[in-house]
This record gives structure tokens, sequence and C-alpha cells, in this order.
């Protein structure tokens, strides 16, 4: 139980283009989805939390108009990186939480690797 | 300060002996904790969780919890190859905390 799945797990665009990331979670209702991003050999960093139904709630420094997020089901969560740039190229992963007794856990999908070009 | 504290290694061990991962939390509200592995290039995984003070056994892996001091831990026996990876200590109260991950490499 608690798999989460990404669509696609990777992406080239060209810089300047926009990019959809797709997060669901298959067998539990996730009432919060969260969305992290990771540069080479770095740590998981958090870019936004979003609940179901609500606005997502972005980390200090990552640009909401960039980094559009829906979370408009329980089961699906979409990032959006508007107006890719090659800085932009990084693995997004999300991971997404339920009801208890799951709320305490986060459960990740495979990631996305994205590449601007 | 950092929420969640751990020592970023690389820490190298033999196969077949222990490993031993450490991490260290700064809210006392914190409820649960986690230990997460993530290989390289893939997403992270989790391995155990714990919420009560004391030792959690699960296979070759044993978390254990001392919320007096603050400080969560993951012992690996038998080690193996295969074990190696970065591993990510979380905390869950208030907030959902990562800390920066702890690599591993198991030398066969």
């Amino acid at each position: 139980g608690a798999v989460v799945s990404q669509h696609p797990s990777w992406v080239i665009c060209k810089s300047g283009t926009s990019v959809k990331i797709e997060c669901r979670s298959l067998d539990f209702q996730a009432t919060t989805m969260f969305w992290y991003r990771q540069f080479p050999k770095q740590s998981l960093m958090l870019m936004a939390t979003s609940n179901e139904g609500s606005k997502a709630t972005y980390e200090q420094g990552v640009e909401k108009d960039k980094f559009l997020i829906n979370h408009a089901s329980l089961t699906l969560s979409t990032l959006t990186v508007t107006s890719a740039h090659p800085e932009d190229s990084s693995f997004y992963i999300c991971s997404a939480s339920g009801l208890a007794p799951m709320s305490y856990e986060q459960y990740f999908g495979p990631g996305t690797r994205l590449t601007v070009t | 300060q950092k929420e969640v504290e751990q020592n970023s290694g690389p820490l190298s061990v033999p196969e077949g002996a222990i490993a031993s991962l450490n991490c260290t939390y700064s809210d006392r509200g914190s409820q649960s904790f986690f230990w997460y592995r993530q290989y390289s290039g893939k997403s992270p995984e989790l391995i155990m969780f714990i919420y009560s003070n004391g030792d959690k056994e699960d296979g070759r892996f044993t978390a254990q919890l001392n919320k007096a001091s603050q400080y969560v831990s993951l012992l690996i026996r038998d080690s193996q190859p295969s074990d190696s990876a970065t591993y990510l200590c979380a905390v869950s109260g208030n907030q959902f905390y990562f800390g920066t991950g702890t690599s591993l490499t198991v030398i066969p």
C-alpha cells in the first residue's frame, strides 16, 4: 500500500516553455502533498506543501508564480514549471501523506528528472 | 540551528559490520521519527519509523529513540553492499523536517 506515482519520469524541454508534472496517490487519499527539488549530490529541498482544495504554501525563496501547484483532488497534485530555464533543471520529487494513521508519514513518488536546454 | 542534524559522512563500513547512523533534532514536541533510504538518482523510500522511546527492530534494521536526549539512530546489522545509500532522518511534529542525510558505503 501507500503508492505514489509521478509522471513523467523524465522530461527535456526548451528554455522558455512550461512543463507540468503530475503526482498521484494510487491507493490512499492524500490530504497533503509535498513537492521537493534535489540538485545532484545535494539534499532534498522542500518547495511547497499543498492541502487538497487549498492554495499551496511555498517555502521561502521559491517563486510561487514560477512553480504553480494545484491539488484539486485527494489523489492528484500537479507542479507546473513555467517559463523554464536551464537552472530549473533538477530532480523533482513529490510525496504524500494521508489520513490517520498515515498522516505522520510521507510516501515518495519516484521523481521526475527535468532537463531544460 | 537546524531542526534535524545528521553527520553527512561519508560513513564507510566493511561488509558484515554494523553501521550506526545518528540524528539529533531540536523540537521537543516532535512525535514521529522516520528513516528513509535514498539511492543515487532515486527518490527516498521509507525504511523505518518509530514513535516511542526505546528500540524498534525490523529485520537487519533497528531504530533507537531517546526523546530526553532528542536523539534517534538507525543501526544496520550485517551490512551489505546494497545498503550503500544516503540515509535521511526525518522528524514530524507540527511540521515535517528532513536532515541532510548521511552517505553510507559498505565495502565488500
